[in-house]
């Protein structure tokens, strides 16, 4: 199966900073990647689907402004939380889409903010 | 709109077997299963494209009832590996039920 890295695993940042979350397909091309948040104890929240070559589209009430999302090549997909705060703090998953076999899940990044 | 997703959660001992239900409101062209262990990401199970399709691997199996739009996750004989949340999908609009939290024990 295919096969989505995540960097950071983790990450630890101050209220009002910015942090950028990396998605990469490590052996294929993706066109299409999803940004999905995952509160404690709740199920996964589609925040956005970012393709290669264009503008992400994002779900309604996910803010494009603060979550930028950038699908520069073939392999990698950014999502940028900017100006966090406490609030923002979740479970970060991105993944790909396979064929006839659901979604390959990246390791996610939980991100918290101080 | 979610998928509604019942039970909510079940404990099990080792060797018992457990039924998840998924039902949609809207028609339902394929579904997907997924596992989630604690701190991690899905893994997927499986994907029904068809009204009346079953499959299977393993101890693991699901259906899909297109008419009554709903899908049932089948896990017979648990093992302690079971353990996670289970969740389902509506495969063509990528949305996850609020999942069923399946706990084995010894």
């Amino acid at each position: 199966g295919a096969v989505v890295s995540q960097h950071p695993s983790w990450v630890i940042c101050k209220s009002g900073t910015s942090v950028k979350i990396e998605c990469r397909s490590l052996d294929f091309q993706a066109t299409t990647m999803f940004w999905y948040r995952q509160f404690p104890k709740q199920s996964l929240m589609l925040m956005a689907t970012s393709n290669e070559g264009s503008k992400a589209t994002y779900e309604q009430g996910v803010e494009k402004d603060k979550f930028l999302i950038n699908h520069a090549s073939l392999t990698l997909s950014t999502l940028t939380v900017t100006s966090a705060h406490p609030e923002d703090s979740s479970f970060y998953i991105c993944s790909t889409l396979g064929d006839r076999v659901g979604q390959y899940f990246g390791p996610g990044t939980r991100l918290t903010v101080t | 709109q979610q998928p509604v997703q019942s039970p909510q959660a079940v404990i099990l001992r080792e060797g018992e077997d457990a039924v998840i239900n998924c039902s949609s409101s809207k028609a339902l062209y394929s579904v997907h299963w997924y596992r989630q262990k604690h701190g991690e990401a899905p893994v997927f199970l499986m994907i029904l494209l068809k009204g009346g399709e079953q499959k299977g691997h393993e101890k693991i199996s699901a259906s899909f009832n297109e008419k009554k739009q709903q899908s049932s996750l089948y896990l017979t004989a648990s093992q302690l590996s079971y353990s996670g949340t289970y969740f389902c999908q509506y495969g063509n609009k990528l949305v996850f039920g609020a999942g069923t939290i399946l706990r084995v024990k010894s």
